[in-house]
């Protein structure tokens, strides 16, 4: 059971835009940034969002970020085959003293 | 080029004690956090433990406190993770994982390594 809360799965067509969300409490998500990663099949997370609606260079203004007291969402537009993967969400936890990650979102684009 | 290198994953029996490592290059190591995150078989990701810049400051999961222990060498670059007392449900993929923050851990793992595997297994 994971302290962030996403949904196991999305799906969506080409082109389409989707969104996942991530749900936590005050001690993370409410006073903590939220940051994303992405895993396509087989390979190391990758650094894909962070303080909440950044994006690090190289990840295309597809994505985008958000959040709104102790829930966080990812949203990709224009989806793209590549873009199937599974999207973890991950904040500071100031009562565990630690980071906490959501249990991940399993992208399929349709 | 950020490069993070782990080694030293493998094979162990329940109960005994496995290092493992990690050796960075193309950025000053001395300057940033780091952190090791592991990802069962077909599971999610899990924060394991953080080390800040200075090696003050450690912070492990309560899954693993008491049984691993993090270190740095800011003179070679390296990572280093310790770990003992081995469970089966320690089994995963061990990444090392830097941290965009330049002291203290955040959640903010901007570079991460390919990853080392441990088995707990007898």
């Amino acid at each position: 059971q994971s302290v962030l809360t996403q949904p196991p799965s999305a799906s969506g067509t080409p082109g389409q835009r989707v969104t996942i969300s991530c749900s936590g409490s005050s001690s993370n998500i409410g006073s903590n940034a939220v940051n994303w990663y992405q895993q396509l099949p087989g390979t190391a997370p990758k650094f894909l969002m962070y303080n909440n609606n950044q994006r690090p260079s190289g990840v295309p203004d597809r994505f985008s970020g958000s959040k709104s007291g102790t829930s966080a969402s990812l949203a990709i537009s224009g989806l793209q085959s590549e873009d199937e993967a599974d999207y973890y969400c991950a904040a500071w936890d100031d009562s565990l003293n630690g980071v906490v990650f959501g249990g991940g979102t399993k992208l399929t684009v349709l | 080029e950020v490069q993070l290198v782990e080694s030293g994953g493998g094979l162990v029996q329940p109960g005994g004690s496995l290092r493992l490592s990690c050796t960075a290059s193309g950025f000053t190591f001395s300057n940033y956090a780091m952190n090791w995150v592991r990802q069962a078989p077909g599971k999610g990701l899990e924060w394991v433990s953080s080390f800040s810049s200075s090696g003050t400051n450690t912070y492990y999961a309560d899954s693993v406190k008491g049984r691993f222990t993090m270190s740095r060498d800011n003179s070679k670059n390296t990572l280093s993770l310790q770990m003992n007392s081995l469970r089966a449900e320690d089994t995963a993929v061990y990444y090392c994982a830097k941290d965009s923050g330049r002291v203290i851990p955040t959640a903010r793992f901007d570079f991460w390594g390919l990853g080392t595997l441990v088995t707990v297994s007898s």
